[in-house]
C-alpha cells in the first residue's frame, strides 16, 4: 500500500518568512495530493490540492509543487502570518483508493 | 458551520461502557469514513462506507462497530474500550464517481469527538 513520509514534525518561523513542507510518497499510481490545515482544536481543513498532471498550483501565499520522477510534493507558505500556525498534513492518493496520511507538521510562527 | 456534524464533542467513558458516536453529512456526499487521530500519529483510517455498504476495515479491532442506515448518517459503537483508544475521532466524507473517472471528491472532515476511556 501507499506510505508517505513528512518532514520536518515541527517548524518555527519569524512572521514574514517563508515555510516548506516536503513529503515523498512510494505509489507511483498516486495522482492526488492534498494539503490539510488543523488549528488547535478544531477539524482538518483542505488548503490545496494538486493532482498529477501538473507540476504547481498557487493559491495567494500557498504554494504546492509535485515531482513525480522523484515521488515527492511540497507545501510552500509565503510571508507567513501568526494565524498559519497550526498543524498541516499532507497526504496522497491512487484513483479510487482511500487518502494515505503524513504525520504532519506543526508549523510555529512568531510575531 | 462544517458540513459534516459530529455529536458529542467530547465524551469520557469508563471501560465496561457502551457508547456511540454519531456523524451527520449535509454535502449530499455518498461516502463517509472514521478516522482515529492519535498524539504524535498520522490520521489512522478505521472504516469507509461507500454508497452505505462498508468498503474497507483497516484492521479494527471488534471493539469497534460502525453502522451506516444511509448515506448521511454514520455511527461508532464503542464497547469494553481500553485507555489507549483514548484519541479524537474523526468523521469524514466524500463524493465518490461511481463511473470510470474514479473520481474521489477532497475529504471533508467533521469537528472530532474527543474520546477519553478512563
Amino acid at each position: 500500500g501507499e506510505n508517505v513520509e513528512q518532514h520536518p514534525s515541527t517548524l518555527s518561523v519569524q512572521e514574514g518568512d517563508s515555510a516548506v513542507i516536503k513529503c515523498t510518497y512510494s505509489d507511483s499510481a498516486s495522482n492526488y495530493f492534498p494539503w490539510y490545515k488543523q488549528e488547535l482544536g478544531k477539524r482538518p481543513q483542505l488548503i490545496i490540492d494538486i493532482r498529477s498532471n501538473v507540476g504547481e498550483k498557487k493559491d495567494q501565499r500557498i504554494a504546492v509543487t509535485l515531482n513525480k520522477t522523484a515521488k515527492h510534493f511540497s507545501l510552500h507558505i509565503t510571508e507567513t502570518q501568526p494565524e498559519d500556525s497550526a498543524v498541516y498534513f499532507c497526504a496522497a492518493r491512487s484513483g479510487y483508493s482511500t487518502l494515505t496520511f503524513g504525520k504532519g507538521t506543526m508549523l510555529l510562527v512568531s510575531p | 458551520e462544517t458540513g459534516v456534524t459530529q455529536t458529542p464533542r467530547h465524551l469520557v467513558m469508563g471501560m465496561t461502557n457502551k457508547k456511540s458516536l454519531k456523524c451527520e453529512q449535509h454535502l449530499g456526499h455518498n461516502a463517509m469514513y472514521w478516522y482515529k487521530q492519535s498524539a504524535k500519529k498520522p490520521l489512522e483510517l478505521m472504516f469507509v462506507y461507500n454508497f452505505k455498504e462498508q468498503t474497507e476495515n483497516n484492521s479494527v479491532p471488534s471493539r469497534f462497530s460502525p453502522e451506516c442506515p444511509n448515506s448521511s448518517h454514520l455511527f461508532l459503537h464503542l464497547h469494553t474500550l481500553q485507555p489507549e483508544d483514548s484519541a479524537l475521532y474523526l468523521c469524514a466524507s466524500s463524493q465518490k464517481d461511481s463511473g470510470q473517472s474514479s473520481y474521489n471528491s477532497p475529504l471533508h472532515f467533521g469537528n472530532g469527538t474527543r474520546l477519553t476511556v478512563t
